[in-house]
């Protein structure tokens, strides 16, 4: 199936360990996106990521980092986790940066920090 | 500051009734307009996009309206079902240098269907 995937679906983990949420598509989209949804269900962007360019919200703690070992895949790395870290990430992908059809979410991984 | 906000905040409709959401934004100039809708615990899923040159666009059930002069939109649901319960996001598309994503997210309408 066409689909942005993301694993794992949900991970609860300590605070201060460090921990990765992969993504991958096979849309044959060029653009890859990171975005965290909070207890209020409100998607905020985190990270925008081709293979030329890297937009960073400039909200976003640097321990949060994106990893891409290649086009179809945008990995999510976090350092240091915090309790206020928890929520649900979604990654999503689409044709182009900003190009808003064809947009599409993957099913989110549910992050919890005790 | 490009804005997209949405009414109501949250509904609960009866099954079989008919509603609608509205969603208002600043974002100019504007290049096109989705709804999503987000069941709990999955990711939003497109239902309609429509460019700044369209009025309305239907899927299904579905109806989304575009007023550009206004900057409102809406999204009318004929005959809900207990399957529409759920969070519609309005999302627009302003062009290239909108920001990380390049879109504008509203915060939703979390809409109840009870039978």
């Amino acid at each position: 199936d066409t689909a942005v995937s993301q694993t794992p679906k949900y991970l609860v983990t300590q605070m201060g360990n460090d921990k990765s949420i992969k993504c991958e598509q096979n849309l044959g989209h060029d653009t890859m996106y990171w975005y965290k949804q909070d207890s209020k269900k409100f998607l905020k962007i985190m990270f925008s990521y081709n293979n030329k360019e890297l937009i960073i919200n400039e909200t976003v703690p640097n321990r949060f980092s994106p990893k891409s070992p290649d086009k179809a895949h945008l990995n999510l790395h976090i350092n240091s986790l915090e309790l206020g870290d928890s929520a649900v990430y979604f990654c999503a992908s689409s044709l182009s940066w900003g190009y808003i059809d064809g947009y599409t979410f993957g099913s989110g991984t549910r992050l919890t920090v005790v | 500051k490009n804005q997209v906000e949405q009414s109501p905040q949250s509904l609960i409709i009866l099954e079989g009734k008919n509603c609608t959401l509205q969603c208002n934004y600043t974002v100019s100039p504007f290049s096109n307009l989705r709804w999503y809708k987000q069941d709990t615990g999955r990711g939003p899923v497109s239902l309609t996009i429509m460019t700044f040159s369209e009025n309305t666009k239907s899927n299904g059930r579905y109806t989304a309206t575009l007023d550009a002069d206004t900057k409102q939109s809406s999204l009318h649901i004929t005959a809900s079902q207990l399957s529409d319960s759920a969070s519609y996001i309005c999302v627009v598309s302003p062009p290239k240098g909108g920001g990380a994503d390049g879109l504008t997210f509203g915060k939703g309408t979390h809409l109840i269907i009870q039978p």
